[in-house]
């Protein structure tokens, strides 16, 4: 089946540091893949995607790329600000279906 | 831009209530979807709909209804709610280019 697995959190960082949470999926057939943030109290907002295998996802200074070989989508950002401080979700879609890893908590202080 | 809709954000029901969640999208979007989150669980997709007329079971259906009342709206009915329905659920679209919308959410307690 499709499924979408993600590092557990919280991830707690110092303002500035490297963020990566790791994001892998299985699918059938050629997914898209997502990142989403959630800030408290809100819904999902789309952060970054990327259709077709090898593509990079990018925005507000979070990257991440499709790797068919590995079958991931790895978030990242050279340096973390306070206000990144959210829940982040992957996602993939495939068919009809958008489906979600578990979440992953990131808290970053000053 | 209003993007999609839920009503009510917030809801208290007692054991063996119903109640029908509403959920509207105004970006012309085939596909709609409903999930519930729940700590340490992630969003689990509970109903889907590809288009308007049809509508298929996600993850965890069981104590759901749903109605695709046109292309705009997607609705969610718990006939006879339980404490374990306690959660909050969020509605979403989705168009060609596959990236899924998201209501604010739907706060349910369930006592």
């Amino acid at each position: 089946g499709n499924s979408v697995t993600q590092m557990e959190g919280p991830v707690t960082l110092s303002e500035e540091a490297f963020l990566t949470i790791n994001c892998t999926y299985t699918a059938t057939g050629y997914p898209s893949l997502f990142w989403y943030v959630q800030y408290p109290g809100e819904g999902l907002q789309l952060l970054l995607k990327a259709t077709k295998a090898d593509d990079k996802g990018s925005n507000k200074g979070f990257e991440a790329t499709y790797r068919k070989e590995t079958t991931s989508f790895h978030l990242e950002k050279g340096s973390v600000q306070v206000s990144d401080s959210a829940v982040y979700f992957c996602a993939l879609r495939v068919t009809d279906k958008l489906i979600f890893g578990t979440g992953t908590r990131l808290q970053v202080f000053p | 831009n209003a993007g999609v809709t839920q009503t009510p954000k917030f809801q208290v029901l007692k054991t063996g209530q119903s109640m029908t969640l509403q959920c509207a999208q105004d970006m012309n979007h085939n596909s709609m979807y409903w999930y519930r989150q729940d700590p340490g669980m992630g969003l689990r997709l509970i109903y889907y709909s590809a288009s308007e007329g049809t509508t298929d079971k996600g993850e965890v259906p069981n104590g759901y209804n749903v109605s695709r009342l046109n292309k705009r709206e997607f609705s969610l009915r718990l006939e006879s709610a339980a404490p374990s329905q306690t959660s909050v659920y969020f509605c979403a679209s989705s168009g060609g280019d596959r990236t899924g919308f998201f209501g604010q959410g739907t706060r349910l307690t369930v006592v």
